[in-house]
């Protein structure tokens, strides 16, 4: 159980188009969701954090009209990074958290992530 | 703010031996818990042990185990009999606990590379 998905796994884009990554719980109702990048051989970055039905909370220093983070269902989210540049080329990590889970009180489930490369 | 501090970028052991990745962290918060994620190279994020701060008892899971030092606020992972399988990014984690979903976002450190040697 606890199952998280993205899609797309790899995406390539042109410079200045935008790109949607979706975030699923198959088997679970997720109530928050958490974005993260991912640099090369760096840690995880939190990005913000969505609870379903409400707007997003972004960390410092994350745009908010760049990284369009949407939580419409209790199994989808959606970040969309608009007018791409090559310096978004990152790993994007989804996670969930969600109600009645085993494990330590709103464990978050990781999905697999996107490798996003703009050109 | 809550940070984490892992201090051993890379390490290597020899497959069969038995070896300690260390972390530290920092928080006035007395409730919260602790994680420890092994990510391989395919980067799917691995949860490999937790331990919540209010039990004294150090957590174990098979061949992982941790030493939990609230005082120090130290949480070093112990990897025994290391297998080949086991060379990976080792991530420690913080997470506060609370009722609101707000309050559980999670930190990591920057992370240890580990590999297991032939």
């Amino acid at each position: 159980g606890a199952v998280v998905s993205q899609h797309p796994s790899w995406v390539i884009c042109k410079s200045g188009t935008s790109v949607k990554i979706e975030c699923r719980s198959l088997d679970f109702q997720a109530t928050t969701m958490f974005w993260y990048r991912q640099f090369p051989k760096q840690s995880l970055m939190l990005m913000a954090t969505s609870n379903e039905g409400s707007k997003a909370t972004y960390e410092q220093g994350v745009e908010k009209d760049k990284f369009l983070i949407n939580h419409a269902s209790l199994t989808l989210s959606t970040l969309t990074v608009t007018s791409a540049h090559p310096e978004d080329s990152s790993f994007y990590i989804c996670s969930a958290s969600g109600m009645g889970l085993a494990g330590a009180g709103n464990e978050q489930f990781f999905g697999p992530g996107t490798r996003l490369t703009v050109l | 703010a809550q940070t984490v501090t892992q201090s051993q970028p890379e390490m290597s052991v020899q497959e069969a031996e038995t070896v300690t990745l260390s972390c530290t962290y920092d928080t006035s918060e007395n409730n919260y818990y602790l994680f420890w994620y092994k990510q391989p190279p395919s980067r799917q994020m691995i949860l490999v042990i937790r331990q919540e701060a209010y039990k004294q008892q150090n957590a174990t899971e098979n061949r992982f185990s941790v030493n939990f030092q609230k005082a120090a606020k130290s949480f070093s992972l112990k990897i025994s009999d290391s297998q080949l399988g086991d060379t990976a990014m080792y991530f420690c984690a913080f997470m506060k606990h609370g009722p609101s979903y707000n309050n559980n976002d999670m930190r990591f450190g920057a992370g240890t590379r580990l590999t297991v040697k032939p």
